[in-house]
């Protein structure tokens, strides 16, 4: 199968910055979806990304580097109830919807 | 409010005991999912269903059993034949466009313990 790799966990200080980036393998790509979920709760969509480039929304950002299959999303301004994970997913072009195993967010006061 | 309404919320089992988890959903959505959600894992897809009467295996479906008799509906039952069932399982549903952003919409998700 194709790998999806993120940290495990990161933290960080409220009103930080944290970067969680997430690599894949290129081969097929058509699509990288971030996920949030609070502990025991529906993951609730956050992007989409398909082109080269960064999207912005809000406090929350999301890149994408096709050719080095490569994404991040920014969390600017941390707050206490960004504390969550945050998963990754990559669309192939075969029509599978293929998720990392998450990276959990830990802001600290 | 539109959305998905999974139940129950947490639920116990003796091993050899089949279980149902319900989900249904009001978005109007053509396409249902069920995925399973264990530590230190991605979500993986057990059954997924396109169209009403249809379904089809995810990576993962042995052991477990789905019906799509209305739009609205796509129970999953965990059988006796899975053998590691003690999970998070996840319902989820989407306008079910392949191409593009087709954004899943997920349940609160059901517990699921076999003792």
């Amino acid at each position: 199968g194709q790998n999806i790799d993120q940290p495990t966990e990161m933290t960080a200080t409220e009103g930080a910055i944290v970067q969680i980036n997430c690599t894949y393998q290129t081969s097929g790509f058509n699509g990288l979806f971030w996920y949030q979920q609070h502990a025991g709760e529906a993951p609730t969509f956050l992007s989409y990304n398909v082109l080269d480039g960064l999207e912005e929304k809000g406090r929350f950002s999301s890149f994408l580097s096709r050719s080095k299959g490569y994404s991040y999303l920014l969390l600017k301004e941390l707050q206490m109830k960004d504390s969550a994970s945050y998963l990754c997913a990559v669309r192939w072009s075969w029509g599978k919807l293929q998720f990392g195993a998450g990276t959990q967010v830990v802001v600290t006061p | 409010d539109g959305g998905i309404t999974q139940s129950p919320k947490y639920l116990f089992r003796k091993e050899g005991q089949n279980v149902t988890l319900s989900c249904e959903q009001n978005l109007n959505h053509d396409a249902m999912y069920w995925y399973r959600q264990d530590p230190g894992q991605g979500l993986r897809l057990i059954y997924y269903s396109q169209i009403v009467n249809d379904f089809q295996k995810g990576d993962i479906a042995e052991g477990y059993s789905v019906s799509r008799e209305k739009k609205e509906s796509f129970p999953l039952t965990v059988t006796s034949a899975q053998k590691n069932p003690t999970a998070f399982y996840l319902c989820a549903s989407s306008n079910g466009d392949s191409s593009g952003a087709n954004v899943l919409t997920f349940g609160a998700g059901s517990r699921l313990t076999v003792l």
